[in-house]
């Protein structure tokens, strides 16, 4: 596709389950940011991936958050154990990550309930 | 630590000329961004400036000064679908993004 696509777009746990979001970022983009945005609230780093780098995991808010992206291209963020207070829109964008390229893309987002 | 102000709410007319402000004080300096989230969606690119001035761009303007840590937004000849948040970002030295919580801005007829 021509943009970065999310799934799934909405997520209903109940609290403790786990939870996978995916993220497929614009082909050939080499950085890929995770982030959490509250209802009316500004956007909150997770983490940044950046090619072949080690990622950025500074934003994550908890032990119960990881991310791992495969080949360079898709992303998975894992929330274990879900809490209330992990309710949020988690949104993935990716970019060129190179000089004058770091206009992030961003994609549709999940919203993630946890009951 | 690293802050990005803007206001929280405003209110224009519309056909109206509207600036919205921006300040910020972070660790290093490597351009800002202004980017639109209509509600309920994700954030659209607007502008990117890292040079001081005014980057004109259609109905969209934007100005930095990196002296004063300060930006602004221009919208002009408003119209009704300008209505959405409208987000301040700085990257930083280590090329992160830190973003601001967002300007409501509610256009009335």
């Amino acid at each position: 596709g021509a943009g970065v696509s999310q799934s799934p777009s909405n997520k209903v746990t109940e609290k403790g389950k786990d939870v996978e979001l995916r993220c497929d970022p614009i082909s050939g983009h080499t950085a890929l940011y995770w982030y959490r945005q509250s209802l009316g609230q500004g956007l909150e780093f997770l983490i940044y991936f950046q090619g072949n780098s080690a990622p950025d995991k500074s934003g994550l808010p908890s032990d119960r958050f990881s991310a791992e992206r495969t080949g360079g291209s898709v992303s998975t963020l894992t929330i274990q154990r879900t809490q209330q207070e992990d309710s949020a829109v988690y949104l993935c964008a990716s970019s060129f990550g190179t000089s004058g390229s770091y206009e992030q893309f961003f994609g549709p987002g999940t919203r993630l309930t946890v009951l | 630590g690293q802050n990005i102000d803007q206001p929280t709410e405003m209110t224009a007319t519309e056909g109206a000329i509207v600036q919205i402000n921006c300040t910020y004080q972070t660790s290093g300096f490597n351009g800002l961004f202004w980017y639109q989230q209509h509600a309920g969606e994700a954030p659209t690119f607007l502008s990117y400036n890292v040079l001081d001035g005014l980057e004109e761009k259609g109905r969209f303007s934007s100005f930095l000064s990196r002296s004063k840590g300060y930006s602004y937004l221009l919208l002009k000849e408003l119209q009704m679908k300008d209505s959405a948040s409208y987000l301040c970002a700085v990257m930083d030295s280590n090329y992160q993004l830190i973003w601001g919580a967002g300007t409501k801005l509610i256009i009335k007829p």
